[in-house]
């Protein structure tokens, strides 16, 4: 099974400044099939990223994915209030799916 | 616009079954097209990866969960289920369903979730 590490476990940033997120996977993976997830409370989780840097339907391009092997990243360029939220990273390139266990992100 | 949407009993009490329902609509499961999931979230913790089934009744667990876990599909009513049995305490969560990929790919990432189902598990 894949263990994936999501750092840092909380990030505290003001509107307009950059996030970068990290998730680390135990081992490679597979054809970089790594998404990543925004939560807020009480909503089921949004679809961001697949494949490790392609943005969903939708998502704004503030957010970018970028990354390959075991090491990915995710950047939102400059936040908006509505940002702030919970953030998982997802590998479907083997089975058992696994998620990391999220990085929450705060309003300094 | 697929939509899922979970129902089921909200408390169930320890040593018993879990039995949750996930209805689809805009979309069919007998299509074949997609993989259908579970997945859930212990009170303020991460998700965790249930398992999925096809049309076609294959599925696929996570190990530390396989032991107690079933899941079934009825494609007439386009609907699929999951059952976990001898829950305790620590199978209190907020129960997913998902389907499997986009509108043009069917990979392992969740685009459609259902809004989730707070199950309770206590005496």
């Amino acid at each position: 099974e894949i263990v994936l590490t999501q750092s840092p476990g909380t990030l505290s940033l003001s509107p307009g400044e950059r996030a970068t997120l990290s998730c680390r996977a135990s081992q490679s993976v597979s054809s970089n099939y790594l998404a990543w997830y925004q939560q807020k409370p009480g909503q089921a989780p949004r679809l961001l990223i697949t494949g490790a840097s392609s943005r969903a339907t939708g998502v704004p391009d503030r957010f970018r994915g970028s990354g390959s092997g075991t090491d990915f990243i995710l950047t939102i360029s400059r936040l908006e209030p509505e940002d702030f939220a919970v953030f998982y990273c997802q590998q479907y390139g083997s089975s058992p799916i696994t998620f990391g266990q999220g990085t929450r992100l705060e309003i300094k | 616009q697929v939509k899922l949407e979970e129902s089921g009993p909200r408390l169930v009490k320890p040593s018993q079954t879990l039995s949750l329902t996930c209805a689809v609509s805009g979309g069919s499961i007998s299509s074949g097209d997609h993989y259908w999931s579970w997945i859930r979230q212990s009170p303020g913790k991460g998700l965790e990866w249930i398992g999925k089934i096809y049309y076609s009744g294959q599925t696929y667990s996570t190990p530390s969960l396989k032991s107690r876990v079933l899941m079934s599909v009825d494609t007439s009513k386009n609907q699929f289920s999951l059952k976990l049995h001898s829950v305790t305490a620590a199978d209190t969560a907020v129960y997913y369903c998902a389907r499997e990929g986009g509108d043009y790919d069917a990979s392992g990432f969740y685009h459609y979730w259902g809004q989730g189902i707070l199950v309770t598990v206590s005496s």
